[in-house]
């Protein structure tokens, strides 16, 4: 068990709707990480946060959105669905960020969105 | 552009052979390089990480990574591979933002089939 907390594991729902990904952080950490994965993209960076603050960005689409909290919880907001939206979605989080960060990420185990 | 490389998409081995899993790198400056298993429905864990020091790298579960500056390679090993080794490898690298805040890159992935 890596400490972090993805909900819900599963999702179904339509092309064109709405939906939110919740990740809460390893106790402590002050980062988190958003990285989507698919066959035919592989594992691919979306976002990052620490202590609130959005510090690095991948290839998150528009229609994508993503905040932390107070309470250093995260989500991920997909908008617009389609179907090539369809993939897992995992949430990540380390102690620090920046030119300090060791680069050893605490990954949950991700949250299945299908898109039909 | 930096960036990390899987030549393989699944690499083969017998229990009880070495097995080796390559990751290639291209980067300016100082690599900070890493290994990390997926196993199925599972999220993402830290293997090993090369950050400066040691050419060989020891990590988790036997593993070891030996990183090759000549020839920008950082490949994983394991001297006897066991069927429970059977998972996706991701070959990772730290890549520095303008700011400094860095992002954690993956590679394509290498699903490694160990055979009784």
């Amino acid at each position: 068990d890596s400490g972090v907390t993805q909900t819900p594991k599963h999702l179904i729902t339509a092309t064109g709707q709405r939906v939110t990904l919740r990740c809460s952080p390893r106790s402590g950490d002050l980062s988190v990480y958003w990285y989507q994965q698919s066959l035919d993209q592989g594992l691919q960076f979306l976002i990052q946060y620490y202590n609130g603050e959005e510090r690095a960005k991948g290839n998150i689409l528009e229609r994508f959105s993503a905040q932390q909290f107070p309470d250093l919880h995260s989500e991920l907001n997909l908008s617009s669905l389609e179907l090539g939206d369809s993939a897992l979605y995992f949430c990540a989080s380390s102690l620090r960020t920046g030119a300090l960060n060791t680069g050893e990420l605490f990954f949950g185990e991700g949250s299945r969105l299908t898109v039909l | 552009a930096q960036s990390v490389a899987q030549p393989e998409d699944q690499v083969n081995v017998a229990e009880g052979n070495p097995l080796t899993v390559k990751c290639t790198y291209s980067v300016s400056g100082n690599p900070y390089l890493f290994w990390y298993v997926q196993y199925p429905n599972r999220g993402l864990q830290f293997l090993l990480k090369y950050i400066t020091g040691d050419n060989l790298v020891k990590g988790s579960y036997g593993f070891e990574a030996e990183f090759n500056k000549s020839q920008t390679s950082f490949h994983l090993k394991k001297p006897s591979a066991l069927v429970s080794d059977s998972a996706l490898y991701f070959c990772a690298g730290l890549f520095m933002t303008t700011d400094s805040w860095g992002k954690l890159q993956f590679g394509a992935g290498t699903q490694v089939v160990v055979t009784p």
